[in-house]
């Protein structure tokens, strides 16, 4: 079974921390994003990456960065945590015909 | 910009009672349109996948149909297991980016 695993489920972390966010995908997909999720807003693309070591900006890359040394690995970095970027984080991957999720990082930041 | 908007927001039914939700889009090239289903607490659930105008794909009571302008995901007979937020989304080939557009969702409450 294809599969998209985030590290952590539950974060809680201090203003002004540094936060990774890390993602691990199993089918050798080119394509991986980083969302955030909020209610009402839905989901809003932070940034997104189609080759290792190659990324874009999304609709709301403020605030954030994000690593993708290896293909199957796509991190998301809070340089200086704020309260504003508590949230529902998800990560996905894709092929041409399909793209999976994975559960969800619920952070909050104090 | 690539738009994606569904309706309605919010939707209530009856098990057994039929219906439709709307995904209406914008995008310059259409790679694909996307169906999911969320479930509180958990990412997205891949549905469906349609690539073409007066496409449709069917799973269990579901059924998604596609036209240039928008798409419909339409439930038959619901039951309240049905019950969750549908997302749809677009992929735009325009310039080789893959980026995926979504919409807001509509939250789906089926009552026995």
């Amino acid at each position: 079974d294809v599969k998209v695993t985030q590290s952590s489920r539950y974060l809680v972390k201090r203003t002004g921390e540094k936060v990774f966010l890390e993602c691990v995908q199993d089918m050798d997909h080119e394509n991986m994003f980083w969302y955030r999720q909020d209610p009402g807003l839905g989901l809003r693309l932070i940034y997104f990456s189609y080759d290792v070591k190659m990324k874009e900006k999304g609709d709301i890359p403020e605030g954030y960065s994000v690593s993708r040394e290896k293909k199957e690995r796509f991190s998301l970095i809070l340089e200086s945590a704020s309260t504003n970027q508590t949230s529902m984080y998800l990560c996905a991957s894709s092929s041409p015909t399909r793209a999976f999720f994975g559960q969800g990082t619920r952070l909050t930041v104090v | 910009e690539d738009q994606v908007t569904q309706s309605p927001e919010a939707l209530r039914l009856q098990e057994g009672e039929s219906s439709s939700l709307n995904c209406s889009y914008t995008v310059s090239g259409l790679r694909g349109l996307f169906w999911y289903r969320q479930d509180p607490g958990k990412g997205p659930e891949f549905l469906f996948t349609l690539y073409s105008a007066g496409e449709e794909k069917e799973k269990e009571r579901l059924k998604a149909t596609l036209t240039k302008k928008e798409s419909f995901l339409h439930i038959t007979a619901p039951k309240p297991e049905d019950s969750a937020t549908y997302l749809c989304a677009v992929q735009d080939h325009q310039g080789g980016s893959e980026k995926l557009v979504f919409g807001k969702g509509t939250k789906l409450t089926v009552n026995p």
